[in-house]
């Protein structure tokens, strides 16, 4: 079982640019999650796709969307990059039927400049 | 409305001394309680969780934590501090329900000295 896998790494864009992380999780889990953590602080939830759907969504502006795939893989989209959308993007993967037991990626290392 | 307050964002201990990290929570509902651990450049893994039932729960890595309903605390204990311990460790907690929304603390740094 190779557990919840992020791409890319790392990333490195400028102010403005737009960004595209990708997720697939764990195998026989239905359901993504995707956090934003700053430097030092705890994660913080962004949104939760289920049957392709955003089920549910934290405080974060329009410009994050995600998007998820009849696989269940999915996809976070930054658009018009800010310097404070530099952090650690974490996708969590979980069973819809026990949607809180959540098992979370390496994460992708964003940096904005 | 649900909330986490890890209380001290850095503890020192001694390599074999107890380690106690403390979480409180505010929740609306009958909340689920958990714990990850972050090592560096890592994601997060689960140490433990509570749900229901018996409320002094067991994790992997020796650690444990009690659900103390009348105090809203979660505090976790691990009797004898080992090296490896040293990570970022985060309390969370989610609605009893399906939806999966996890809220986090700030984050304690276990830092274990020789």
């Amino acid at each position: 079982d190779a557990g919840v896998t992020q791409s890319p790494t790392h990333l490195i864009k400028t102010r403005g640019q737009q960004v595209t992380l990708r997720c697939s999780p764990k195998s026989g889990h239905d359901t993504v999650s995707w956090y934003q953590q700053a430097l030092g602080q705890g994660p913080q939830f962004i949104f939760q796709y289920y049957e392709e759907e955003e089920r549910q969504r934290g405080n974060f502006p329009d410009r994050f969307s995600g998007h998820q795939f009849p696989n269940y893989s999915s996809e976070l989209n930054v658009n018009a990059l800010l310097l404070g959308d530099s952090a650690l993007y974490l996708c969590a993967s979980s069973w819809s039927a026990w949607g809180n037991e959540q098992f979370f990626g390496p994460g992708t290392r964003l940096t904005v400049l | 409305a649900q909330s986490v307050t890890q209380l001290g964002s850095h503890v020192s201990v001694s390599e074999g001394a107890l380690v106690l990290l403390r979480c409180n929570y505010s929740s609306s509902v009958p909340p689920y309680l958990f714990w990850y651990v972050q090592y560096p450049n890592q994601g997060l893994q689960l140490l433990l969780k509570y749900t229901t039932g018996a409320t002094l729960v067991k994790g992997i890595n020796g650690f444990e934590a009690e659900f103390k309903k009348s105090e809203t605390s979660f505090h976790l204990t691990k009797p004898s501090a080992h090296m490896s311990d040293a990570a970022e460790y985060f309390c969370a907690v989610s609605g009893s329900s399906n939806t999966g929304k996890l809220i986090f603390g700030q984050g304690t740094t276990l830092q274990v000295k020789p």
